[in-house]
């Protein structure tokens, strides 16, 4: 079975430009969860997508955004690029249930580099 | 979802085991553990998770104390490609606790 992919790998943008990346989840899978990390905050979770609606949210400002499709594939913008927002973005897949939970192991694609300069 | 204490770097002599503590004293009856790893700047690797018993799989072991205070993950025979961070996550139940919340982790080093 093929894993998570997640395009494009690397990313060049400039400030005040917007981005999107983009989440294939392993097949069957209906749950997208997307995370940010950066050498100064660690992995820290945006936002999870289960059935095209949001299910949970991290603490991030509106300008991430994201939405899935009725194929589950996700999409995730990001506004008004800051120089903050240089980070290795990760998208994760699991099967899930609408009731969520801890039996629900998450698998994580490569990642988007992006570079905001 | 309870916190989690790893210490923040291990070495491992090659072909030897490794393993790995994580303390999670304040663990809910529910809340799973969690180990997962990454390889520098690659994606996250699920390894293995558990509620209260052993758990073994073809890349590790995981032992949880009988109060479920602590555990450890076993790399049975480490090898080179075992270098990266481990991450230790305990994650509770509900729709609202799914996402994993990563600490700073274990960076293990293993030696020729």
């Amino acid at each position: 079975k093929a894993g998570v992919t997640q395009t494009p790998r690397y990313l060049i943008k400039t400030r005040g430009q917007q981005v999107t990346l983009s989440c294939s989840p392993i097949s069957g899978h209906r749950s997208v969860s997307w995370y940010q990390q950066t050498p100064g905050q660690g992995l820290q979770f945006l936002f999870e997508y289960f059935s095209e609606t949001q299910r949970n949210k991290g603490n991030f400002p509106g300008r991430f955004s994201g939405r899935q499709f009725s194929n589950s594939r996700s999409e995730m913008n990001v506004s008004t690029l800051e120089l903050g927002d240089s980070a290795l973005y990760l998208c994760a897949s699991s099967f899930s249930v609408p009731e969520g939970g801890a039996r629900e192991t998450q698998y994580f694609g490569p990642g988007t580099r992006l570079l905001v300069l | 979802d309870a916190k989690t204490t790893q210490p923040p770097s291990m070495d491992c002599a090659e072909g030897r085991a490794a393993n790995l503590p994580c303390n999670h004293s304040t663990i809910s009856g529910n809340e799973y553990v969690y180990w997962y790893r990454q390889i520098h700047s690659q994606g996250p690797q699920y390894i293995i998770h558990g509620l209260k018993n052993n758990e073994t799989n073809e890349m590790a072991s995981l032992i949880i104390t009988e109060d479920r205070k602590s555990s450890t993950l076993i790399l049975p025979h480490a090898t080179l490609r075992d270098t990266a961070v481990y991450y230790c996550i305990v994650r509770g139940v509900g729709a609202g606790s799914y996402q994993l919340t990563f600490g700073k982790g274990t960076k293990l080093s293993v030696i020729p």
